[in-house]
C-alpha cells in the first residue's frame, strides 16, 4: 500500500508564528499536493508539484509557500501564520495518469491562536 | 475552468434506505471522475472512479454511472448501513493542464441513523 507520512500530526502556534508542515511519500509518485480542509469548503488545493524543484499554485495559495526538495519530500511553509489558517491540512501524492487516485496522508491539524 | 458541484451538504437517512449523492461537473475535456470517502478522523480514500460513459462502476456496495450527456456522476447505494456515515467527495481529474490536478466538490456529509 502506498504511503504518505505527514508531520507533525498536531501543531499549535501563535499569530505571526512560523510553521513548516512536512510530507514524505514512498510511492515514487511525481505529483504531490497540499490541501486544506474546512467545513463547508471541502478540500481546497494550496500548492502542488511535479517533481523536485517544481511548484505550481493551487486555488488558495495566499499566505503559503511550498518547497519540493526531493521526489519524496514536500513542505508547506506558513511564514506569518494567521488565525484564518487554522485548518486541517492534507498532503497527497499520485501517479502521472488521469485515472490514478490520490493517496492521502493522515493530516496535520494546525491551530493558530 | 473545471469544477465540481455537490448540491447536498448534509444527508441524513435511516439505516436500510437507499441513497443518492449528487455530483455534476464542468470541463472542456474528457473527464475522469472519482468518489472519495472520509470517515471521522481519517484521511480521504478512493471509493470508486470512472471515465467510461454510461458504464456503471461499483465498489463496496456503492455504485455510480458517468453520464457525459448530463455531466453527472451521482453516487448511489441501495441500502445504507451505519458504517456508511462519512463525508463523501466527488472529484474531477483535470486532463486539460499538463499537471493533472484534481478538483474536489465541497463534500456531502452522510449520517445514517438506526
Amino acid at each position: 500500500e502506498a504511503a504518505v507520512t505527514q508531520s507533525p500530526r498536531n501543531k499549535v502556534t501563535v499569530t505571526g508564528g512560523n510553521v513548516t508542515l512536512s510530507c514524505r511519500q514512498t510511492n515514487s509518485h511525481n505529483y504531490m499536493y497540499w490541501y486544506r480542509q474546512d467545513t463547508g469548503h471541502g478540500l481546497r488545493l494550496i500548492h502542488y508539484s511535479y517533481g523536485a524543484g517544481n511548484l505550481q499554485i493551487g486555488d488558495v495559495p495566499d499566505g503559503y509557500k511550498a518547497t519540493r526538495t526531493t521526489q519524496e519530500d514536500f513542505f508547506l511553509l506558513l511564514e506569518l501564520a494567521s488565525p484564518s489558517q487554522t485548518s486541517l491540512y492534507f498532503c497527497a501524492s499520485s501517479g502521472d495518469n488521469s485515472n490514478e487516485r490520490l493517496f492521502f496522508g493522515h493530516g496535520t491539524k494546525l491551530s493558530v491562536l | 475552468g473545471d469544477s465540481v458541484t455537490q448540491t447536498e451538504g448534509l444527508v441524513t437517512l435511516t439505516k436500510g434506505l437507499p441513497v443518492m449523492l449528487n455530483c455534476t461537473y464542468q470541463t472542456t475535456y474528457s473527464p475522469f471522475l472519482f468518489w472519495y470517502v472520509q470517515h471521522l478522523n481519517e484521511a480521504p480514500k478512493l471509493l470508486l472512479k470512472s471515465s467510461t460513459d454510461n458504464k456503471r462502476t461499483e465498489h463496496q456496495g456503492f455504485y455510480a454511472t458517468l453520464h457525459k450527456s448530463s455531466s453527472s456522476f451521482h453516487l448511489q447505494k441501495s441500502s445504507v448501513q451505519l458504517s456508511d456515515s462519512a463525508l463523501y467527495f466527488c472529484a474531477l481529474r483535470d486532463r486539460g493542464s499538463a499537471l493533472g490536478r484534481l478538483h474536489f466538490g465541497a463534500g456531502t456529509q452522510l449520517i445514517v441513523i438506526p
